[in-house]
Formats: C-alpha cells, sequence, structure tokens
C-alpha cells in the first residue's frame, strides 16, 4: 500500500465547476498536511496547508479528518488557470511524502 | 518565501559521466532536501542535507551514487554520479518554511537527461 494515495484522476470540467479531490494517508504518526499544485514542467507550489479544523483560502477549502487518515481538496468555480496537477502531501517526521498527484484540466 | 534557484536548469549528458546540481537560497536556512522526479512520476525525497554534517540519504539511495555538499547555510550541491539513462529526472532541491506546518518550498528544478 502506498504511503499517500489520491483519486487518479484525471478530472476534466468545465469552468464553473465544483471539483473535490480526496487523498488517504497510512502513516497515523503523521503530523502536518498540504496541499501543492504543480503546473506541467514546473515546480511544485504550496497551494495551503491542511489544519484539523479544516481551512479556506478563497475557492479552496481544504478538510482533514485524523480518524479516517483522509483529507480533502475542494475547489469552487473552477478557472481555466487551476489546470494543473495537485499533489497530496504528508509529513510523519521531517521529510515529506507525496502521492502520485491528480490532474485537473477545466476546459472553457 | 525563500528564493531559491538552481544551476543548470537543464543537461543532456552521457551515460558513466556525472553532473553536479547547485543549489542557491537567498537567506539562511538549516535544512536543504534533494529530491528526484522521475517521468510521470512524483517527488521522492533523496536526502537532506544538514550544514556541517554528513547528508542523511533515504531508502534506496547511496552516498557513492548521490555525493551532497553543504558547505554552508545557503547552498548545497547534489551530484549524480556515473549516470545512466535511468538517472534521467527532474532533480528539485527545497528548504522548509518558517510556517508552524514547516512547510516546504522548491527550486525551479534541474531537468537532466542521459543518453
Amino acid at each position: 500500500r502506498k504511503e499517500v494515495e489520491q483519486d487518479p484522476g484525471p478530472f476534466n470540467v468545465p469552468e464553473g465547476a465544483t471539483v473535490a479531490f480526496n487523498c488517504t494517508y497510512s502513516n497515523s504518526a503523521s503530523q502536518s498536511f498540504f496541499w501543492y499544485r504543480q503546473d506541467c514542467r514546473k515546480e511544485p507550489k504550496l497551494l495551503m496547508s491542511v489544519y484539523s479544523s479544516g481551512n479556506e483560502d478563497g475557492r479552496f477549502t481544504a478538510q482533514l479528518n485524523r480518524a479516517s487518515q483522509y483529507i480533502s481538496l475542494l475547489i469552487r468555480d473552477s478557472k481555466l488557470s487551476d489546470s494543473a496537477t495537485y499533489l497530496c502531501v504528508v509529513k510523519p517526521g521531517g521529510k515529506l511524502i507525496f502521492g502520485q498527484g491528480t490532474e485537473l484540466s477545466v476546459k472553457p | 518565501s525563500a528564493v531559491i534557484s538552481q544551476k543548470p536548469s537543464r543537461d543532456i549528458c552521457q551515460r558513466g559521466t556525472s553532473l553536479t546540481i547547485q543549489c542557491q537560497v537567498d537567506s539562511q536556512v538549516t535544512m536543504m532536501f534533494w529530491y528526484r522526479q522521475q517521468p510521470g512520476q512524483s517527488l521522492t525525497l533523496i536526502a537532506t542535507a544538514n550544514q556541517g554534517s554528513e547528508a542523511t540519504y533515504e531508502s534506496g539511495f547511496v552516498i557513492d551514487k548521490f555525493p551532497i555538499s553543504r558547505p554552508n547555510l545557503t547552498f548545497s550541491t547534489l551530484t549524480v554520479s556515473n549516470m545512466s539513462p535511468e538517472d534521467s529526472s527532474i532533480y528539485l532541491c527545497s528548504v522548509e518554511g518558517q510556517g508552524v506546518t514547516r512547510e516546504q518550498y522548491f527550486g525551479p528544478g534541474t531537468r537532466l537527461t542521459v543518453t
């Protein structure tokens, strides 16, 4: 079993749609959680950290369920510029463990 | 967040040769990390570079193949030694941010192709 598993994707959605990504992790000792965004041929960029109480940043909402070892990312009112690969990242201890990523393509 | 630069941005190398990748940060950082992203794959941590001590390597990565230097708090190098086509990847360095969750920020990466 992979340490971090994500929806395989790709997700193809129209502009304005709401899309949700799910992620599960296996290490119950994980303390920090993140969503990163990676554009084609670019480095990953931090989208948001994920807190136990859930957090929102504009159109983006992240939630964490420690009991189920589950993380989610909700994107509302999708824009063309949201097209990218979204990486679920878990930090058990000092290092980051990356999921395989979910590709999102937002179409006009 | 810190500004991170890497050199070279890309290279094409012959098998059996070695390439040294440089990572420069615009502020002093305690820990620097080196990752590999193979084609179509996600990122895998190679090692953590600590200033003043030997790098800590992850399972499957060894110092002879990926020697790392960390001469000061703003700079590190990763060498890919005796390269084979399987080493064709993007190599990225990263540093920890100052947030409570100790998030990491990545350099632009070095795209390596081994022929």
